[in-house]
């Protein structure tokens, strides 16, 4: 159990294009879902906070116009990077927490490149 | 404010023998502590995690680690280490927590080299 999905996997785009990342809990309803960025050999960077029906909370530095979150739902969480750059390439991990155990279930990741 | 210090960048350990990867760690708080694998390209796995019960914990594939609050370490050990463990490791605390919903501080990761 606690499955979490990303889609897509990978993605190329365009500089100036926007594209969306979803994250899926498919075999529970997560309360909480967190956003991470990964550079090449780099740790994972804990970028924003979102709960169902409300704001995402970002960390700082983090540009909230530039990374929509929407978490729609409870087993849904969107990130979407708008006028994507160069800089922007990189590793995007979701994580999501049950609500009812100590641990966060994280996805597959998704490469991201800016051409 | 919580910290974690992954002491070794990469780590090189020849099939067969043991491993041992370091983390310490501070928090202001009680803390819970995890070391996640990922290999290339992947998520992130859950080998095992310290939660306030046993110091010692056991994790999957052979991995354990011990919790030792005079010392603020939690190194993940295996006595014999076999070639699938090639991967990057990180240590993780975040204050403790019964939902999840907590932040997560990570290590900047070891890489585990296993030589032939």
């Amino acid at each position: 159990g606690a499955v979490v999905s990303q889609h897509p996997s990978r993605v190329i785009c365009k500089s100036g294009t926007s594209v969306k990342i979803e994250c899926r809990s498919l075999d529970f309803q997560a309360t909480t879902m967190f956003w991470y960025r990964q550079f090449p050999k780099q740790s994972l960077m804990l970028m924003a906070t979102s709960n169902e029906g409300s704001k995402a909370t970002y960390e700082q530095g983090v540009e909230k116009d530039k990374f929509l979150i929407n978490h729609a739902s409870l087993t849904l969480s969107t990130l979407t990077v708008t006028s994507a750059h160069p800089e922007d390439s990189s590793f995007y991990i979701c994580s999501a927490s049950t609500g009812w155990d100590d641990e966060q279930y994280f996805g597959p990741g998704t490469r991201l490149t800016v051409t | 404010a919580q910290s974690v210090t992954q002491l070794d960048s990469h780590v090189s350990v020849s099939e067969g023998t043991p491993v041992l990867l370091r983390c310490n760690y501070s928090s202001s708080y009680s803390p819970s502590l995890f070391w996640y694998v990922q290999h290339p390209n992947k998520g992130l796995q859950l080998l095992l995690k310290y939660t306030s019960a046993a110091t010692l914990v056991k994790g999957i594939n052979g991995f354990e680690a011990e919790f030792k609050k005079s010392e603020t370490s939690f190194h993940l050990t295996k006595p014999s280490a076999h070639m699938s463990d090639a991967a990057e490791y990180f240590c993780v605390v975040t204050p403790i927590s019964n939902f999840g919903n907590e932040k997560l501080t990570f290590g900047t990761g070891t890489r585990l080299t296993i030589i032939p």
